[in-house]
């Protein structure tokens, strides 16, 4: 099957630092892909759908001066948390359809692990 | 809009004992539905889908069908096994997915 996948697994960082995340389609091409969050014990959140070759679209009430996305290729999306706090800690997922269109099938990567000090 | 509502967990059974963790959902028109499960320190796995009404989704032993009627797609499996732990996660897709808050499924021996 396709195969999506995250850099780094995990990070710690300082507070008002910035963190870069990568995610890769390492098989097939995305023209979108889409970023959620994940907090202990609850279900995924979509926070914004990272389209190639335009602006990412952001959901309600996550604010996109402070997760920057930028999809750089077709199979590149990153998502950097810039300024980072404490209440960004949190497991981020990126997923993306594998035809490389809005279908209905997602493949998602293992996550990566903020920690903010 | 759309939602996804599951049953909380934890749910803690006997190896071999059946499951079955209740979905149902809310949306516009007809959407896909889906069971992803994540085992501990990994990623979502897409476990089974179903794509319209009737139509029974299964894998690994599990199976869930899609019911318009009752709006749901109850996740069941006859005999689970230890390394059936993990959390299940039921969604919908109009688009974006919408998931469930998960269910935490604990098996002993």
């Amino acid at each position: 099957g396709a195969v999506v996948s995250q850099h780094p697994s995990w990070v710690i960082c300082k507070s008002g630092t910035s963190v870069k995340i990568e995610c890769r389609s390492l098989d097939f091409q995305a023209t979108t892909m889409f970023w959620y969050r994940q907090f202990p014990k609850q279900s995924l959140m979509l926070m914004a759908t990272s389209n190639e070759g335009s602006k990412a679209t952001y959901e309600q009430g996550v604010e996109k001066d402070k997760f920057l996305i930028n999809h750089a290729s077709l199979t590149l999306s990153t998502l950097t948390v810039t300024s980072a706090h404490p209440e960004d800690s949190s497991f981020y997922i990126c997923s993306a359809p594998s035809s490389g269109g809005f279908t209905d099938t997602q493949y998602f990567g293992p996550g990566t692990r903020l920690t903010v000090l | 809009g759309n939602s996804v509502t599951q049953m909380e967990g934890p749910v803690t059974l006997s190896e071999e004992a059946f499951l079955t963790i209740n979905c149902t959902y809310t949306a516009t028109g007809y959407p896909s539905l889906f069971w992803y499960v994540q085992y501990p320190g990994e990623g979502l796995q897409l476990l089974l889908k179903a794509t319209k009404a009737d139509d029974k989704g299964s894998n690994k032993g599990f199976e869930a069908t899609y019911r318009k009627e009752t709006t749901s797609f109850h996740l069941e499996k006859g005999s689970v096994q230890v390394s059936d732990s993990a959390v299940y996660f039921c969604a919908l897709s109009r688009g974006k997915l919408t998931f469930g808050t998960g269910t935490q499924l604990k098996v002993e021996l």
